[in-house]
């Protein structure tokens, strides 16, 4: 199953609503994940299930989207949110990763 | 709280073995609810499922390593290990061990740890 993400950029402000996505090769049901990677850092769990919160996770953050098409919204962007992003696919084994969005400052 | 920290050298030679512990912290691998893996990630790419590990078995390897990736689960030392064989270049990457959940959903992860593979 490929995962394409986009954009692969994407420029924004504190305070801001971005919209990130990732689009599935085949239906994969809502089973899609999004991690935060920030540098040097191993990714955290933001996401699962395409739009469950993981615990500890702000509201701010939310995700939509089953079959083949799945947003990231970030509203109210706050500083430490400027990082990659990365789908995960939990549908078929090996439980690939797009290839990112890097969220940067403006 | 859980946690995990990889170990093992940061160098290997083409052609060698590459072997990484965790050790876990905090929590028991004898779980039927979780499975123990290893991620790897490239400078600047995705990070790659390598496997994952029920401490009683089975365990589940990325087809990409072409079989050259072996997970050990030590439920006596509350350690689990990656040993890969026969590495080249394109297996220079920071390595990262992990707690995955339902359906690979990774929910804990280590710091990771950088090897290289260089003569």
């Amino acid at each position: 199953i490929q995962l394409t993400q986009s954009p692969s950029s994407l420029p924004a402000s504190v305070g801001d609503r971005v919209t990130m996505t990732c689009r599935a090769s085949q239906n994969i049901n809502n089973f899609l994940n999004w991690y935060q990677q920030k540098p040097g850092k191993a990714p955290e769990v933001l996401i699962f299930s395409a739009s469950s919160l993981y615990s500890g996770v702000p509201s701010r953050f939310s995700g939509s989207g089953s079959g083949t098409g799945f947003t990231l919204t970030i509203t109210s962007l706050q500083p430490e949110d400027f990082a990659t992003y990365y789908c995960q696919q939990s549908s078929i084994p090996p439980y690939n990763f797009g290839r990112g969005t890097k969220l940067e400052i403006k | 709280q859980l946690q995990m920290q990889e170990s093992g050298p940061g160098l290997v030679k083409p052609s060698e073995t590459l072997s990484l512990t965790c050790t876990v912290s905090h929590a028991s691998l004898d779980s039927t609810t979780f499975s123990w893996g290893w991620l790897r990630q490239p400078p600047g790419k995705e990070p790659e499922l390598i496997g994952s590990s029920y401490s009683a078995g089975p365990a589940y390897y990325n087809p990409s390593l072409n079989s050259r990736a072996t997970i050990s689960v030590d439920t006596a030392k509350n350690q689990f290990s990656l040993k890969v064989t026969f590495v080249t270049g394109a297996d220079t990457a920071v390595y990262f061990c992990a707690r995955l959940g339902y359906s690979g959903l990774v929910t804990v992860w280590g710091q990771g740890t950088l090897v290289t593979v260089s003569s």
